[in-house]
């Protein structure tokens, strides 16, 4: 299956600031997906990122908080806009793995901490 | 929204104990998958599964697709120490889009002081 990488692995930022995380997958996928993981919580699907089109967003979740970009087949970056410090999470990228279509592969993800 | 019920949320395990967790679902699933997070990781897949009933076995890892498709459970036989960590259920609802998985809020394994 494919493997994922991610960078920051972990920022502290402050309030009223941006930051891009970035992820790159070592083969070419179809979809890629970017995912949000509260403290202590479950994961929640944020958006789709597709490759020359605009990312599909899942409810609560909208373009103007959380950019994507998607230039090609391996590389992905979302932008966790304005922070505050309900933005506090992990944001892990997937890519659907080569078992099946609804198997997703993770990135060890991306730690932010909002002050 | 839809949610996945896992339980239970967390337990101590001693080594060598066997270990059993499950996940309930309102919505019919066409695939159940189970996944493990260690602290400052992403979620690694266990196990998939596809079908209703089908039981799969990982090692000492076992999962069923439950026959009414809103269900499945992991088994742990013989626990070791490395099996600490948080497990999580997962699932595509039927009609959901591609990567839009359900998952539950994770069973907690903890070792037994």
């Amino acid at each position: 299956s494919a493997v994922i990488s991610q960078k920051p692995s972990r920022d502290i930022c402050q309030r009223g600031t941006s930051l891009t995380i970035q992820c790159q997958v070592d083969s070419q996928v179809t979809m890629m997906f970017w995912y949000r993981q509260q403290p202590g919580q479950s994961l929640t699907l944020i958006a789709t990122a597709n490759q020359g089109s605009e990312a599909t967003y899942e409810s609560g979740f909208v373009i103007d908080k959380f950019p994507i970009s998607r230039p090609n087949l391996t590389f992905s970056t979302l932008t966790v806009s304005n922070m505050s410090p309900e933005d506090s999470s992990i944001y892990l990228c997937s890519a659907q793995g080569g078992s099946g279509a609804n198997v997703l592969t993770f990135g060890a993800g991306s730690r932010l901490t909002v002050l | 929204g839809q949610q996945l019920n896992q339980s239970p949320q967390s337990m101590f395990i001693q080594e060598g104990e066997d270990v059993s967790m499950n996940c309930t679902s309102s919505s019919i699933f066409n695939t159940w998958l189970w996944y493990k997070q260690d602290p400052g990781e992403g979620p690694v897949l266990l196990i998939a599964l596809y079908k209703a009933g089908e039981l799969t076995s990982n090692g000492r890892l076992t999962a069923q697709f439950g026959i009414t498709r809103k269900d499945s459970f992991l088994n742990i036989s013989a626990s070791i120490p490395s099996d600490v960590g948080i497990y999580f259920c997962a699932g595509q609802r039927v009609g959901g889009s591609q990567g839009n998985l359900i998952f539950g809020k994770g069973t907690k394994l903890s070792v037994k002081p």
